[in-house]
């Protein structure tokens, strides 16, 4: 099993520019989550999809949209890059969406915008 | 609302000194507590998990308790190698949500031989 992959592992876009993060779990779990990490401030939540069909908004979703295309993939799109989303993005999974859960996370992509 | 918070880093120690990493935490409720380790280059995966008030976590020697009165949740370990090198977060899911995590800011570690 490859656990959670993430493509591209790079990217560097130019301001204005858009794009999609792809993820994909072969774990069969339901639920799935996009991160970013930046220095000194851990991983924030940017959306979150508890099962297939659904997506809700997390901590800092302002700039990006998702899309749960079927239970194995979960993808997040920047529209228009702005510098300030220069970051790493992580996507993870879990079999349930609950608190006591152990969420895998993918190697992540790392994004700068010029 | 719900937070974390962790010793300032990067911590620097020598093979086989003891360890302690500090989180405490502000949530209602009863949150679960996780350790998460990310190595150089790779993803995080999970080190240790409690899900109650005071549950040890344990996990390739390290360990962790649910203080409930302290709020915390200080991560440690007798004896650490210089493969133990790596950023430890640690996080809440707050009771009763959909597993989302709040992590803390992270700690880089550095063992030296």
């Amino acid at each position: 099993n490859a656990g959670v992959t993430q493509t591209p592992k790079f990217q560097v876009l130019k301001t204005g520019q858009s794009m999609t993060l792809q993820c994909a779990q072969d774990m069969n779990h339901n639920s799935m989550y996009w991160y970013r990490q930046d220095p000194g401030m851990g991983l924030r939540l940017i959306y979150y999809s508890a099962s297939e069909g659904t997506t809700d908004k997390g901590e800092v979703p302002n700039g990006y949209n998702v899309s749960r295309l079927n239970k194995r993939e979960f993808s997040l799109r920047l529209e228009s890059a702005a510098p300030s989303q220069t970051s790493v993005y992580f996507c993870a999974s879990s079999d349930l969406a609950g608190a006591y859960n152990e969420q895998f996370f993918g190697p992540g992509t790392r994004l700068t915008v010029l | 609302g719900n937070s974390v918070t962790q010793m300032e880093g990067p911590v620097t120690l020598s093979e086989e000194a003891f360890l302690t990493i500090n989180c405490t935490y502000t949530a209602t409720g009863y949150p679960s507590l996780f350790w998460y380790v990310q190595y150089p280059g790779e993803g995080l995966q999970l080190l240790l998990k409690a899900t109650k008030a005071d549950d040890k976590g344990s996990n390739k020697g390290f360990e962790a308790t649910y203080r409930k009165e302290t709020t915390s949740f200080h991560l440690e370990k007798g004896s650490v190698q210089v493969s133990d090198s790596a950023v430890y977060f640690c996080a809440l899911s707050p009771s009763g949500n959909t597993g989302k995590l709040i992590f803390g800011q992270g700690t880089t570690l550095q063992v030296k031989p």
